[in-house]
């Protein structure tokens, strides 16, 4: 079991450059969530899907936008990079019984 | 506004002490709370959850729950330079609830 995988790792984008941050998890998990974690700021919800098919914003969605291709994947796509969104992005997923969230690596993101 | 609250230390505990790191929530309703680690660089891990009052022990870890008070702490016994990291603490109301995250703890176990 890979658990959730997200690429890339690492990404420098120009701003208003765009770009998709991958996420798959292989637990069969039907939630999965993308926040950013700033310094200071804590965990902060961007976007989550509570079921394949389905979408919602969470604290922080502008600028962004969510697809969720399967129960696998969700991915979180940048239309246009603002120097804001300089962050580590972390993608997570849940099972629906226990509750507890199981987290990717991440993906440092630099807009400049 | 539901809400998580941790101060953000650092807490310094000499090796082999035991650390507490405590997190206080706002939603009288909340019913489930999650101790995560988060070393520098890395992803959260979750350590413990816990949903009733009372202790619930992992080893070295102990959770502790009192929804009167809304506070949950996490024990650390026998502490290692290798529990130097952030500690956060996470709450949800309900099944269909978003978890709430608190900002983190720094604990720093001195050698």
């Amino acid at each position: 079991n890979a658990g959730v995988t997200q690429t890339p790792k690492f990404q420098v984008l120009k701003t208003g450059q765009s770009m998709t941050l991958q996420c798959a998890q292989d637990m069969n998990h039907n939630s999965m969530y993308w926040y950013r974690q700033d310094p200071g700021m804590g965990l902060r919800l961007i976007y989550y899907s509570a079921s394949e098919g389905t979408t919602d914003k969470g604290e922080v969605p502008n600028g962004y936008n969510v697809s969720r291709l399967n129960k696998r994947e969700f991915s979180l796509r940048l239309e246009s990079a603002a120097p804001s969104q300089t962050s580590v992005y972390f993608c997570a997923s849940e099972p629906s019984l226990t509750l507890e969230q199981y987290f990717g690596p991440g993906t440092r993101l630099t807009v400049t | 506004q539901k809400e998580v609250e941790q101060n953000s230390g650092p807490l310094s505990v000499p090796e082999g002490a035991i650390a507490s790191l405590n997190c206080t929530y706002s939603d009288r309703g909340s019913q489930s709370f999650f101790w995560y680690r988060q070393y520098s660089g890395k992803s959260p891990e979750l350590i413990m959850f816990i949903y009733s009052n009372g202790d619930k022990e992992d080893g070295r870890f102990t959770a502790q729950l009192n929804k009167a008070s809304q506070y949950v702490s996490l024990l650390i016994r026998d502490s290692q330079p290798s529990d130097s990291a952030t500690y956060l603490c996470a709450a949800r109301f309900g099944r269909d609830d978003k978890i709430i995250f608190g900002k983190g703890t720094r604990l720093h176990i001195l050698p």
